[in-house]
């Protein structure tokens, strides 16, 4: 399996420049994570689906954040309008399993968004 | 609400020796408890993981972790570290009650094995 496929890998935007995040998840997986790697704060668990549908978005920071899941195989995070402090490592996850079980979540390579 | 604490931002260890990185956690119900390996420039890899079972769980390259329910820890260790096996350690709790399927990452330790 080609494993968690994200895009892009690196982009530099300019402050108040809508920023789109993509990610293909492991096919079959049925729950799909965002996370943010900053130095700061660490990894940070941003939002999560399962079965496409958004199930706790607690960690998304403001309304300039939203993700949308339209079907199994992809989900993107945007970021409108996008602020120098948005600058991180932004990971999408994907694993398989019931409500119950402790299967494995698997990450992408990551994408480098740096907002200057 | 659950937790992950990694009270070590570094770890310093020759290599050849034993290395332990340390982990401990707090959650509702049955833990299932997870280490990850993060090199440079690249995504979270999976080494091991505890869900049931055996408190000693064997992973990948080497590495163990025991399981110590009456600590709530979770300790990564290898008994002979390899300059190779420098990267950014986490250890990651999800709770095992119903409701919940967050992940929750610890901040990281940094280990450094010295030639």
């Amino acid at each position: 399996d080609a494993g968690v496929i994200q895009s892009p890998r690196h982009e530099v935007t300019e402050m108040g420049q809508e920023v789109t995040l993509r990610c293909k998840p492991i096919s079959g997986h049925d729950y799909l994570f965002w996370y943010r790697q900053t130095m700061m704060r660490g990894l940070e668990l941003l939002i999560y689906f399962n079965n496409n549908v958004p199930i706790d978005d607690s960690g998304m920071p403001e309304d300039r954040f939203s993700a949308k899941m339209p079907n199994a195989s992809f989900s993107t995070l945007k970021i409108q309008p996008s602020e120098p402090r948005d600058s991180a490592v932004y990971f999408c996850a994907s694993s398989f399993g019931t409500h119950y079980s402790g299967n494995t979540i698997y990450f992408g390579e990551g994408s480098w968004l740096t907002v200057v | 609400a659950q937790s992950v604490a990694q009270p070590e931002d570094q770890v310093n260890v020759a290599e050849g020796n034993p290395l332990t990185v340390k982990c401990t956690y707090s959650v509702s119900g049955n833990p299932y408890l997870f280490w990850y390996v993060q090199y440079p420039n690249r995504g979270l890899q999976f080494l091991l993981k505890y869900i049931t079972g055996d408190n000693l769980v064997k992973g990948s390259y080497g590495f163990e972790a025991e399981f110590n329910k009456s600590q709530t820890s979770f300790h990564l260790k290898k008994p002979s570290a390899l300059v190779s096996d420098s990267a950014l350690y986490f250890c990651a709790v999800r709770g095992g009650t119903s409701g919940t399927y967050k992940y929750i990452f610890g901040t990281g330790t940094r280990l450094k094995v010295l030639a």
